[in-house]
């Protein structure tokens, strides 16, 4: 099925590793952006992506870094994981007519 | 800055209407949504409006949108326990697409049978 997926759904690190959070759709959007969620305060933009080669900074960027190098594809680095990052992540397309965001099932990201 | 906020719960029985708020700040002409997210899931998109627009009805949800207050609701009718989740409204900034969007803490809608 055509869609935004996420892997892994679930990870456990402990403070100071690094990871990537994968994130892939094949509906040809060439907008794509990263938002975590935490209890209580909906969720929050990471970073975003206007097409490959593009990305900007969202509310919540310290600690993460992305890199858009095909419209498919949009990886969340986590640099040196902190119990800060402890959340749940999601990832989002869309086209540009604004009608509908697609978003990935999330991964839930533990940090120890 | 851009804020989007709501009510954090809501209790109705089921057959009621609910009806869920949500206030937003952006003044440029914006898309606004409604997501939908069960527990352990993602979201859902349940409908979207453009700012140029009163009204939009898609079988059981009505979104109302009152320019002027930058208020905007659901309804749902005939509510179901199956309606029972957390709802999010969101706002699209600005006038061109960025891929941000701006999210309200969500609202409990909880359906006693």
């Amino acid at each position: 099925n055509a869609g935004v997926t996420q892997t892994p759904k679930f990870q456990v690190l402990k403070t100071g590793q690094s990871m990537t959070l994968q994130c892939a759709q094949d509906m040809n959007h060439e907008y794509m952006s990263w938002y975590r969620q935490d209890p209580g305060m909906g969720l929050r933009l990471i970073h975003y992506s206007v097409g490959a080669g593009i990305t900007d900074q969202g509310e919540v960027p310290n600690g993460y870094n992305v890199s858009r190098s095909t419209t498919e594809d949009f990886p969340l680095r986590l640099l040196s994981a902190a119990p800060s990052q402890t959340s749940v992540y999601f990832c989002a397309s869309s086209s540009p007519d604004r009608r509908g965001y697609t978003f990935g099932s999330g991964t839930r990201l533990t940090v120890v | 800055g851009e804020d989007v906020e709501q009510s954090l719960f809501l209790s109705v029985r089921e057959g009621d209407s609910s009806v869920i708020n949500c206030t937003y700040t952006d003044s440029s002409s914006t898309y606004l949504y409604w997501y939908k997210q069960e527990p352990g899931a993602g979201l859902q998109l349940l409908t979207y409006i453009f700012s140029n627009m009163d009204m939009k009805q898609d079988q059981r949800l009505t979104v109302l949108l009152n320019k002027k207050d930058k208020h905007l609701s659901l309804r749902i009718a005939d509510t179901q326990t199956g309606d029972s989740a957390i709802y999010f409204c969101a706002e699209s900034l600005g006038s061109g697409n960025t891929g941000k969007l701006i999210f309200g803490q969500g609202t409990t809608l909880q359906v006693k049978p």
